[in-house]
């Protein structure tokens, strides 16, 4: 079935440091990729859609130059948290659409994000 | 604006017992219907998938149920386990063109040996 490689899985970063998170789909083509949030104990908050080859689109918010997504390749979609405070430690999610897959979504295995 | 909420937020029962998950949305024009297991500090797992023309869906011990016209999905759990605990998230995809999927909060299952 189809599989989504989220990067790193855990990362430790100080204050005022940029952390890239990298989500790819490792046997389909995603034009579409999805970035969330959660909390502890709680939902997964949409943060973002990344479109291949434009601009994504953040939802109510979402500070778009905190957050700064890339979807540079129709498998590779990145996430870059400029600037890191100790607020934007969580726990963060990619997913992506396999079309094939009757329209279901995958999702990565998540990346723990601890600023210091 | 799509809301889904999941009834109870917690349950804990003993091994072996049947157990039902509830999600409820507001919005009955979906497009599908997806049930996740979510394990502490992990990724999300699909279980089922429930297309809108679908009425329920069954993989093993797992069911799922649709119901669009009056916003409501069951996860049916049979002869519960100790590795059934984790929490368990519905999510409703949107019939837009947008593809938005909007997950309710969960609920988190205890299995008791």
């Amino acid at each position: 079935g189809a599989v989504v490689s989220q990067h790193p899985s855990r990362v430790i970063c100080k204050s005022g440091t940029s952390v890239k998170i990298e989500c790819r789909s490792l046997d389909f083509q995603a034009t579409t990729m999805f970035w969330y949030r959660q909390f502890p104990k709680k939902s997964l908050m949409l943060m973002a859609t990344s479109n291949e080859g434009s601009k994504a689109t953040y939802e109510q918010g979402v500070e778009k130059d905190k957050f700064l997504i890339n979807h540079a390749s129709l498998t590779l979609s990145t996430l870059t948290v400029t600037s890191a405070h100790p607020e934007d430690s969580s726990f963060y999610i990619c997913s992506a659409r396999d079309q094939t897959g009757g329209g279901g979504y995958t999702f990565g295995s998540g990346t723990r994000l601890t600023v210091v | 604006k799509q809301e889904v909420t999941q009834i109870p937020a917690a349950l804990s029962v003993p091994e072996g017992e049947n157990l039902v998950l509830n999600c409820s949305f507001t919005d009955s024009a979906i497009y599908n219907l997806q049930w996740f297991r979510q394990d502490p500090g992990k990724g999300l797992t699909s279980l089922l998938l429930i297309q809108s023309s679908q009425r329920e869906q069954t993989s093993g011990r797992l069911n799922a149920s649709l119901d669009k016209s009056s916003g409501r999905s069951t996860l049916y759990i049979a002869a519960s386990q100790p590795g059934d605990s984790a929490t368990y998230l519905c999510a409703v995809r949107r019939r837009t063109s947008y593809d938005k999927v909007i997950f309710g909060p969960g609920t988190s299952l205890s299995v008791i040996p």
